[in-house]
């Protein structure tokens, strides 16, 4: 079956520049998710899309925004990085396609970024 | 203020033998629960879910309690093997606010052969 495609799977940028990170969510999955997980940490939420519309904001930066496009993927932006954006982000998509109904979330495998 | 609490950071069982994670939660607005598995550098893998109308869901090794008064869930793995080795997740949506997700610190289980 599908999964959640997340690229790219490893980044790494110096302090200051901007990264791009993209998410293509499992098949006639309308809902995406983005977490970040730092070292040790359990994931926290970042932000969400229902179709194509924010639907939730949790402790996201203002440097980071996002969105979500017409063919439902997604795309997190992250300008001016900082050391401490160094984690594991994690896109989750959810939708009613495989009978879960939409609570249940599928990740991808995650993009690792780096800040040098 | 963690509102998902998974107190144990790490278990150790053999294989063949039951595996019990724990997860206390404290905000009673939760009303769907869900555990997932993670291998390093990995996503996330959905193992089972229970809505806070249930108070057990089974899926073939995997069982889930809720205990909605006690604000406690349980999952329980029979018979643990080896390849069930990995960090398991615990984690709560509240419907109310678009379904995402809060998540324990996790539990590192180790199955030895």
């Amino acid at each position: 079956a599908a999964g959640v495609i997340q690229s790219p799977r490893h980044l790494i940028k110096e302090k200051r520049e901007t990264a791009t990170l993209k998410c293509y969510p499992i098949p006639r999955h309308d809902t995406v998710y983005w977490y970040q997980q730092g070292p040790g940490q359990d994931p926290q939420f970042l932000i969400s899309f229902y179709e194509k519309m924010q639907s939730d904001k949790g402790s996201i930066p203002d440097r980071f925004s996002a969105q979500q496009f017409s063919d439902y993927h997604s795309e997190l932006n992250m300008s001016s990085l900082e050391l401490g954006d160094s984690a594991l982000y994690f896109c989750a998509s959810s939708g009613e396609s495989t009978g879960m109904g939409t609570d249940t979330q599928y990740f991808g495998p995650g993009t690792r970024l780096t800040v040098l | 203020d963690q509102q998902v609490k998974q107190n144990s950071p790490s278990l150790s069982v053999q294989e063949g033998r039951i595996s019990i994670l724990n997860c206390d939660y404290t905000n009673s607005m939760f009303d769907y629960f869900l555990w997932y598995k993670k291998y390093p550098a990995e996503g996330p893998t959905f193992l089972i879910s229970i809505s806070s109308i249930k108070d057990k869901n089974e899926d073939g090794r995997f069982t889930v309690f809720l205990n909605k008064s006690a604000k406690h869930l349980s999952l329980h793995i029979v018979p643990s093997q080896p390849g069930d080795s990995a960090v398991y997740f615990c984690a709560a949506s509240d419907g109310g606010s678009n379904y995402k997700l809060t998540f324990g610190k996790g539990t590192l289980l180790t199955v030895n052969p």
